[in-house]
């Protein structure tokens, strides 16, 4: 099972809302991955956590927040953001970090009016 | 700066040919490539990984590493116009580094 869960898949917000994305996987992987992704273009890196802790952080703006509730959870807090934020933004989880292959969630598609 | 390569493509191929996907990256320290398909409007799947220099075969997918060079690809036989979609190279940073970076990616169409 390589199973990375998120959700909601689409969220409509406007700028001055405050929602959250959430991430699941159940397993055991010690590193999980926060990208966003503008259309026709790669993923970006945003977050890493490791083993529960923040490990990158690719000065990502503050009205981005992450979070790792624990082990199989990963969830990132959305607050005062721009129409320029709307992207597609995909959580992954990888066993050993960068040294072994990320497996990614279906992703959020996130749209700010 | 850390860069991973790749042509954007569009790179079409006729069905039932050989589709190759290349990408050199900046850094010697990366240890770990991996290659991620993207169907337009879905998220990045894997396909392939490789660690070693050498060919990796698994079904109609060849990766394909030269450390020396910097340089990996993708070779993918018997294309099939399923398999038209963008191709990501992904790269890790250094060993024990967590840090994955991306290509472009390359836009592969396969004519039926």
């Amino acid at each position: 099972d390589t199973e990375v869960t998120q959700t909601p898949k689409h969220l409509v917000m406007g700028m001055t809302n405050k929602k959250s994305l959430k991430c699941e996987q159940h397993m055991g992987h010690r590193a999980m991955y926060w990208y966003k992704q503008k259309a026709k273009k790669p993923p970006e890196l945003m977050f890493v956590y490791s083993y529960e802790k923040l490990s990158i952080n690719e000065s990502v703006p503050s009205r981005f927040s992450p979070e790792c509730p624990n082990s199989s959870l990963l969830n990132l807090h959305l607050h005062a953001l721009q129409p320029e934020d709307s992207a597609l933004y995909l959580c992954a989880s990888s066993q050993d970090g960068g040294d072994t292959e990320a497996f990614f969630g279906q992703g959020t598609r996130l749209t700010v009016v | 700066q850390k860069e991973v390569e790749q042509n954007s493509g569009p790179l079409s191929v006729p069905e039932g040919a050989i589709a190759s996907l290349n990408c050199t990256y900046s850094d010697r320290g990366s240890q770990s490539f991996f290659w991620y398909r993207q169907y337009s409007g879905k998220s990045p799947e894997l396909i392939m990984f490789i660690y070693s220099n050498g060919d990796k075969e698994d079904g109609r997918f060849t990766a394909q590493l030269n450390k020396a060079s910097q340089y990996v690809s993708l070779l993918i036989r018997d294309s099939q116009p399923s398999d038209s979609a963008t191709y990501l190279c992904a790269v890790n940073i250094a060993i024990g580094d967590d840090k994955i970076i991306f290509g472009k990616g390359t836009r592969l169409h396969i004519l039926p």
